[in-house]
């Protein structure tokens, strides 16, 4: 079976550092999936990770601990468009590399 | 480019009535997916395509039914519409390639009175 945790709100303040946690525990893990959510659209990619450590993108950084189960989605130099949320997903083996998904945070950013 | 288009945005619909939800994706994506999104729940896979004329299904399949005629095409069916199926529905089509991200339509809204 698959599970996956990861909180339900976070609160951040406007230029701070948030980081998002994500543990799992799944049969066939293929990489690590993160994806922002704002309230109204479609989720969109941020990250992807298949091999343990850390990958960086801007602003953005994802890190993956296969041996623990564990991922943070850490995002730096906070702005207010970044109130959202933020899904954690882990893709399973087998030909169509399913995503199962956490239930998202939702990590409001104050001025 | 219009990446994955999903139609309609919003619909009513009452209990026992049938509709279909149209996705189409212009990336040339084999993989296709369809998932609803409940509050608290997260997104949960419907029924899921591999490529053309093939479908399989995911972790709530119930109640729908799906076809993939075309490649850029996935269509979700209800036969006989449920209050329980209301819901925001999500497609999303990937390209075959290992540790591609999928890409996700703007939803559909639907309501079952």
């Amino acid at each position: 079976g698959q599970n996956i945790d990861q909180p339900t709100e976070m609160t951040a303040t406007e230029g701070a550092i948030v980081q998002i946690n994500c543990t799992y525990q799944t049969s066939g893990f293929n990489g690590l999936f993160w994806y922002q959510q704002h309230a109204g659209e479609a989720p969109t990619f941020l990250s992807y990770n298949v091999l343990d450590g850390l990958e960086e993108k801007g602003r953005f950084s994802s890190f993956l601990s296969r041996s623990k189960g564990y991922s943070y989605l850490l995002l730096k130099e906070l702005q207010m468009k970044d109130s959202a949320s933020y899904l954690c997903a882990v893709s399973r083996g087998g030909s169509a590399r399913q995503l199962t998904f956490g239930s998202g945070t939702q990590l409001t950013v104050l001025p | 480019n219009a990446g994955v288009t999903q139609t309609p945005k919003f619909r009513v619909l009452k209990t026992g009535q049938s509709m279909t939800l149209l996705c189409a994706q212009d990336m040339n994506h084999e993989y296709m997916y369809w998932y609803r999104q409940d509050p608290g729940m997260g997104l949960r896979l419907i029924h899921y395509s591999v490529g053309e004329g093939t479908t399989a299904k995911g972790e709530v399949p119930d109640g729908y039914n799906v076809s993939r005629l075309k490649k850029q095409n996935f269509l979700l069916g209800l036969e006989s519409a449920a209050p329980s199926q209301t819901s925001v529905y999500f497609c999303a089509s990937r390209d075959r390639v290992l540790g591609q991200p999928q890409h996700f339509g703007d939803g559909t809204r639907l309501s079952i009175l």
